[in-house]
């Protein structure tokens, strides 16, 4: 049983758009859940990190967990072309992060 | 902004051969942690380290794998005889405290190429 998915894209939308990534998990017992960008050659770079259920937000970027259907979204306003990377969601499990594919987001200007 | 860095950047060895992935983590940080992305999969878990002792580690980790941190700075992992599956990039990780009260930090990564 996979237990982070995500779709490995690629999205691709217009500057200025409104961008919604998406992941769901499998186990329940998750608490917390983080969203890293990552560009070519680059590590991942912490985005959001959000504890339980709930919002939170910071600048352009909206991270959103509701535990009841086990799915962690990230949603990024007025996009830029330098909004454009690999989005990876990950969970906390015992010390470890467990990761989902990655999202390719393409902004176009 | 304090970050965490990784040397070499690129590493290419023949198979069979030992290597040495580096790391400096952040300078406050407590856990330690390596992670490897095959080409084209997921980031996977390797190990997480603390106070000097592993503190848990995959299936992947396996006798081949060892960990250690030399020094006040250095964090390094050593893949002793190396296979042509083990070629990824690593990524070295530290965080404050363990995931969950403190998010993990990332280094730019070693991308290992074995021949």
């Amino acid at each position: 049983q996979k237990e982070v998915e995500q779709d490995p894209g690629p999205l691709s939308v217009p500057e200025g758009a409104i961008v919604s990534l998406n992941c769901t998990y499998s186990n329940s017992a998750f608490q917390y859940f983080m969203w890293y960008r990552q560009y070519s050659r680059k590590g991942p770079e912490l985005l959001m990190y959000t504890y339980s259920s709930g919002n939170k937000e910071d600048g352009r970027f909206t991270a959103q967990v509701d535990k009841s259907s086990k799915y962690i979204s990230l949603f990024i306003r007025d996009s830029q072309p330098s909004d454009s990377a690999t989005y990876l969601c990950a969970v906390d499990s015992n010390y470890q992060l467990i990761w989902g594919a990655g999202t390719k987001l393409i902004i176009k200007p | 902004e304090p970050e965490v860095t990784q040397t070499p950047s690129h590493q290419v060895t023949q198979m069979g051969q030992e290597v040495i992935l580096r790391c400096v983590p952040i300078s406050n940080h407590l856990y330690f942690y390596w992670y490897r992305q095959i080409l084209g999969q997921k980031v996977e878990f390797l190990v997480s380290f603390y106070n000097n002792e592993i503190s848990e580690k995959s299936e992947i980790f396996d006798d081949q794998f060892s960990v250690e941190r030399p020094d006040g700075s250095n964090f390094t992992l050593k893949i002793r005889s190396t296979k042509l599956e083990d070629s990824a990039m690593y990524f070295c990780a530290s965080s404050l405290q363990q995931v969950g009260n403190q998010p993990q930090h990332f280094g730019d990564g070693t991308r290992l190429s074995i021949l």
